[in-house]
This record gives C-alpha cells, structure tokens and sequence, in this order.
C-alpha cells in the first residue's frame, strides 16, 4: 500500500539504544495513528494526531515519544525498551479523526527489543 | 465485556463454500463499521465499512449490520484459497469531548481448504 509508508520495515534494538519509526502518509489526510499489534491480542491504539495535534494517549508509557511535524508525518521515537515491547508497529491515516472516513494502514514496523 | 467480540477462530471453510464472519459490539451509538483483512505478517487492508442497517455487497463480499443485536458480519462467498488470513471487525466509538476512534477485534482466523 503506497499511500501510507513505514520506515524501516524491520527493527532489532537493545534495551538501551534510541531509535525512531516514520510513517508518511500521501493521502492527503489530516489525522495519523500509532498501533501496536501483538501475538494474539487485538490491535492496539497508542496515539492519535489530528491536524498535527495529540488528541489521545491511551496510557502509553513514556519510553514511547511520538511526534508528528505536519499531517502527513508521523514519529514514535523509542528508547529504554522491555523485550514485551517487541511487536508490529502500524501507522495508518484517515481524513480526520471525527468523520466516518477509513483508517489505512501502512506496512508497519516489526520491531525485535533483545 | 469488550467493546468488539469476534470468534478468534481457526474457521476452516471448503473452496468454493460461503464463509460467514460475525461480530458484536457494545456501544450503541457506534455508526460506523469496518472490515480489515491481514494476511500473515501484513498489514491490515480495508474489505467494506457499511454505516447503515441492512447488506452491503461489493463482489463475493457482502457485509451486513444489525444495529439494534449490534452486530456485524462479513459473508464470503466462492470462497478461495486466497481468503485464508485473519478478518479484523473494526467500530468506531465515541469517547470524550466528541471525539472518536476505531476499536478493534481480536480477529478471526479463516482457512479456505482447497
């Protein structure tokens, strides 16, 4: 799906490095989303950017830093990472937030914490 | 009780027969309703979204919402061997101040058998 990209598509860090996923979305959109899908667990949403503004942190812990420069940039900068931190990383995007529009989804990072 | 139920699965379905997917939801004022496929180790796609009570086809997939059981489903029909992967029913809810956000199931695992 071209329209909303992830780099890097694969990730192994340790427990001390810093590292930083980037979603860029060609869509035109005005809201961007962080999830995170673990085995067996439904997909789970981080943070959401409406018109480049936070507009929810659902109680993610601070190791997770996201920013987000313009709408169709999207950061979550990562450090001190737990081994249960190990997932797929999703960014999608969607018209805004509010409207009935459809969230898509990027490729997404599969990230390894050692 | 979670906010979207689906049967985790394994569905097993034979080549060519309909597969049917369910899913419930406890918000009430939910209006809008997706479906997402993701095969193994790919992100999410969007299948349908349908926002009113009734069907919705688009090809061999016709989903169908219920709003008074509050329930949604996705029918498969013909189905084939390229079906197999995890089906992903996606609300949207409203949470505070109006905003809102797309909750999703846990997945249901479908195999088409050839």
């Amino acid at each position: 799906e071209t329209g909303v990209t992830q780099t890097p598509r694969h990730l192994v860090m340790g427990m001390t490095n810093k590292k930083s996923l980037k979603c860029e979305q060609h869509l035109g959109h005005n809201a961007m989303y962080w999830y995170k899908q673990s085995a067996k667990k439904p997909l789970e949403l981080m943070f959401v950017y409406n018109f480049k503004e936070q507009t929810e942190n659902n109680s993610v812990p601070s190791r997770f830093s996201p920013e987000c420069p313009n709408s169709s940039h999207l950061f979550l900068h990562l450090h001190t990472l737990q081994p249960e931190d190990s997932a797929l990383y999703l960014c999608a995007s969607s018209q805004d937030r509010d409207s009935q529009g459809t969230q898509y989804f990027g490729p997404g990072t599969r990230l390894l914490v050692l | 009780q979670k906010e979207v139920e689906q049967n985790s699965g394994p569905l097993s379905v034979p080549e060519g027969a309909i597969a049917s997917l369910n899913c419930t939801y406890s918000d009430r004022g939910s209006q809008s309703f997706f479906w997402y496929r993701q095969y193994s180790g790919k992100s999410p796609e969007l299948i349908m979204s349908i926002y009113s009570n009734g069907d919705k086809e688009d090809g061999r997939f016709t989903a169908q919402l219920n709003k008074a059981s509050q329930y949604v489903s996705l029918l498969i029909r013909d189905s084939q061997p390229s079906d197999s992967a995890t089906y992903l029913c996606a609300v949207k809810v409203l949470v505070i101040q109006g905003a809102q956000k797309l909750v999703f199931g846990q997945g249901t695992r479908l195999t088409i058998n050839p």
